[in-house]
């Protein structure tokens, strides 16, 4: 079965710094990777995925992520975080192959100060 | 033009009652799924349905009953509502359920018992 660790309940950071959200996995096979973010009485919206290829993934709002296959991580980026980057990330992961389901990790939430 | 739509957005009810969500989208999805995110952030996936055949049931109590009228609805019947069932239920879809697309996520009914 697979699964997902987000050590970090909470990360703090401030205005214009660089931040990262840890996130690792165990899956059978090769993964498919994700990150999602939440804001407040929302849905998930989708930020990246990583399926196969570079390593470094660039997805929405300026947010990458990059792929660790010995480490067994997917952490997300930002260069330069923004108040407004402030909400609760997800990631999750797949195995390759055809037909199952996406794990989610137990989530982060991200605190940008100005 | 909402992609993933969801109603109620707030159900509020006493135990021991049946009650119902619905869920739409517009995408021209072929699955579409069910999770519930716990007062922790903590997403579960529940239930998932491709072409309208269920395809995943997780561990889910039989009070549940996922219904599919066409692709495009997956409605969420629950029957003697329990203290536990509290929580936000959240609706996705993906182009389908073997591919690597993002899902898409509605933004949630808070259903609370009293």
């Amino acid at each position: 079965a697979q699964s997902v660790a987000q050590p970090e309940d909470q990360v703090n950071v401030a205005e214009g710094n660089p931040l990262t959200v840890k996130c690792t996995y165990s899956v059978s096979g090769n993964p498919y990777l994700f990150w999602y973010v939440q804001y407040p009485n929302r849905g998930l919206q989708f930020l990246l995925k990583y399926i196969t290829g570079d390593n470094l993934v660039k997805g929405s709002y300026g947010f990458e992520a990059e792929f660790n296959k010995s480490q067994t991580s997917f952490h997300l980026k930002k260069p330069s975080a923004l108040v407004s980057d402030s909400a609760l990330y997800f990631c999750a992961v797949r195995p390759g192959h055809a037909g199952n389901m996406l794990t989610f990790g137990g989530g982060t939430r991200l605190m940008v100060k100005p | 033009d909402t992609a993933v739509s969801q109603t109620p957005k707030y159900l509020v009810t006493q135990m021991g009652n049946d009650k119902s969500i619905k869920c739409e989208q517009n995408l021209g999805h072929d699955t579409m799924y069910w999770y519930k995110q716990d007062s922790k952030k903590f997403l579960k996936i529940m239930f998932s349905y491709n072409n309208k055949e269920l395809i995943i049931n997780e561990t889910v109590p039989n009070r549940f009953s996922p219904k599919s009228p066409d692709k495009a609805h997956l409605n969420l019947h629950i029957n003697s509502l329990e203290l536990g069932d509290s929580a936000v239920y959240f609706c996705a879809s993906s182009q389908d359920s073997a591919d690597n697309q993002p899902q898409h996520f509605g933004d949630g009914t808070r259903l609370s018992i009293l």
